[in-house]
C-alpha cells in the first residue's frame, strides 16, 4: 500500500530565500510524481510532473526531483516570494495495487515579506 | 477550452438528503478522477473513469456513493442519504493518458459540501 510523506507539515521563511519541500512515498513501482500548489480554500494548480524515467523537472523558479529507489523527491523553490505563500501537495501515481494517485498531507508554506 | 469546472461550487444540504455533483472535464482528456479532500489533507482517491468505464473505486467509496460518466465526457458524483461526515471538498481532475505515458492531472475548483 503506497504511503506519501511530505516533510515539514508547515514552513515559515523569509522573502528571498531559497528552500527545499520533501516528499517520500513507500511503493517505489511508480509511473509519475507530480507536485501541486493549493491556495487556501481552492482547487489544485499543478507545478511539475515527474514521469518514473525522468530525474528532474524544471519550471521557472522551480525545480523537482525524483529517486525512485529511495523513494524520495524534493520541490526546490529559488529566491521565495510572499506570492508563493500556499500549501504545496505531491502526488504519487501508482503501479501496484492500481492506477490510484495518492496523496502527501501537504506542507504549508509562509513566505514573509 | 477553460479547464476542469465543477458545478455546484457550495452546497449546503440537510442529513439524509441526497446531492449530485458535476464535473465537466478538459475536452481531449480519456480519464476523469474524483477526489475528497478534508481541512488539513491531502485529497483521498474515490474513483476514476477511463473513458466511459468507471476502473477502480476506493474502500471509501460507501454503496452512497455512486459516479458516473456516461458519454466519456461529463462525470457526476451522487450522494445519497448524506452524513456529516461527508462534509468536505470534492475535487474533480482530469488527465490524458497515451500509451503507457501518464500525463499530468489538471483539477478543478472543487465544490465544497457542507451538511448540517
Amino acid at each position: 500500500k503506497q504511503e506519501v510523506t511530505q516533510i515539514p507539515a508547515a514552513l515559515s521563511v523569509p522573502e528571498g530565500e531559497n528552500l527545499v519541500l520533501n516528499c517520500s512515498f513507500t511503493d517505489s513501482a511508480i509511473y509519475n510524481l507530480q507536485w501541486f500548489r493549493q491556495d487556501p480554500g481552492k482547487g489544485l494548480t499543478s507545478l511539475l510532473l515527474i514521469q518514473s524515467s525522468q530525474r528532474e523537472q524544471t519550471s521557472g523558479r522551480l525545480n523537482a526531483s525524483l529517486d525512485k529507489s529511495s523513494g524520495r523527491s524534493t520541490l526546490y523553490i529559488a529566491a521565495s516570494q510572499p506570492g508563493d505563500s500556499a500549501t504545496y501537495l505531491c502526488a504519487a501515481g501508482g503501479h501496484t495495487g492500481g492506477f490510484k494517485t495518492i496523496f502527501g498531507a501537504g506542507t504549508r508554506l509562509f513566505v514573509k515579506a | 477550452d477553460t479547464g476542469v469546472s465543477q458545478d455546484p461550487r457550495h452546497k449546503i444540504t440537510k442529513r439524509g438528503q441526497n446531492v449530485t455533483f458535476r464535473c465537466d472535464p478538459i475536452s481531449e482528456h480519456n480519464r476523469l478522477y474524483w477526489y475528497r479532500q478534508t481541512l488539513g489533507q491531502g485529497p483521498e482517491f474515490l474513483t476514476y473513469f477511463q473513458n466511459e468505464a468507471q476502473l477502480e473505486k476506493s474502500r471509501l467509496l460507501s454503496d452512497r456513493f455512486s459516479a458516473e460518466r456516461p458519454k466519456g465526457s461529463f462525470s457526476t458524483l451522487e450522494i445519497q442519504r448524506t452524513e456529516q461526515g461527508d462534509s468536505a471538498m470534492y475535487l474533480c481532475a482530469s488527465s490524458l493518458v497515451s500509451g503507457a505515458t501518464y500525463n499530468e492531472q489538471f483539477f478543478g475548483p472543487g465544490t465544497r459540501l457542507t451538511v448540517l
